[in-house]
């Protein structure tokens, strides 16, 4: 299966709050997991990526967690802000191609 | 550092009629991408470019859908006689490499109406 599940998909969050996007998938060979984030009008933007073999990493604000053995990791937006809202989408990478989750809408509110 | 450009950046056509869009990638990236994103929808892939073969052309939804790629470099997605269920935004990518951990670079995309 080469299907990323993305939850939720749309997001409210306060100024200051935590938003938390979640991921699913199920193929293995998957080994490569980006974060886009896309504002409307334009085209995505990469936010921060980790591979597999690592549980957790950060920049700034934002912390992508990895569970491989639950084939699941999430996007953490800590002290989040309006000008983060956005649409976010997960993705993994499989034989040179992004696969993309639905994509979650976010909104903070100030 | 021009980024990717793609055009146009809107495209309204007639039920039946052919378009083009085109791609410009980022100067040296070897690989190329095109994506559909269709309203609240998550992006669609539709084929990928290393160089000028297409090593994985399996997300082109029927044989209306072409592309080609030229001098390792712009890129030509085709649609013949479009239908109104080809209405969204086709969104163009290039990469460094295409390995695994190279970043796509993605262009503002063109949006396409057929009416």
């Amino acid at each position: 299966q080469q299907q990323v599940k993305q939850s939720p998909q749309s997001l409210i969050v306060q100024k200051g709050g935590i938003s938390i996007i979640n991921c699913a998938y199920e193929n293995t060979a998957f080994d490569y997991f980006p974060w886009y984030q896309q504002f409307p009008g334009k085209g995505p933007a990469l936010l921060i990526a980790i591979r597999p073999d690592v549980s957790e990493k950060k920049e700034g604000r934002f912390t992508i967690s990895f569970n491989k053995s639950a084939k699941q990791f999430s996007l953490h937006i800590m002290d989040s802000q309006p000008g983060d809202s956005a649409t976010y989408f997960c993705a993994a990478r499989f034989t040179g191609k992004l696969i993309f989750g639905q994509g979650t809408t976010l909104q903070v509110k100030p | 550092g021009a980024g990717v450009s793609q055009s146009p950046s809107n495209k309204v056509t007639e039920k039946g009629k052919d378009v083009e869009l085109r791609c410009d990638p980022i100067s040296g990236h070897t690989a190329l991408y095109w994506y559909r994103q269709s309203l609240g929808q998550g992006l669609e892939f539709l084929i990928y470019f290393q160089g000028n073969s297409a090593p994985d052309k399996s997300g082109l939804p029927s044989d209306r859908f072409s592309a080609e790629r030229t001098g390792g470099s712009v890129s030509t997605l085709t649609i013949q006689r479009t239908q109104q269920e080809d209405s969204a935004v086709y969104l163009c990518a290039s990469s460094e490499t295409g390995m695994n951990n190279s970043p796509l670079h993605f262009g503002n995309g063109t949006r396409l109406t057929v009416t």
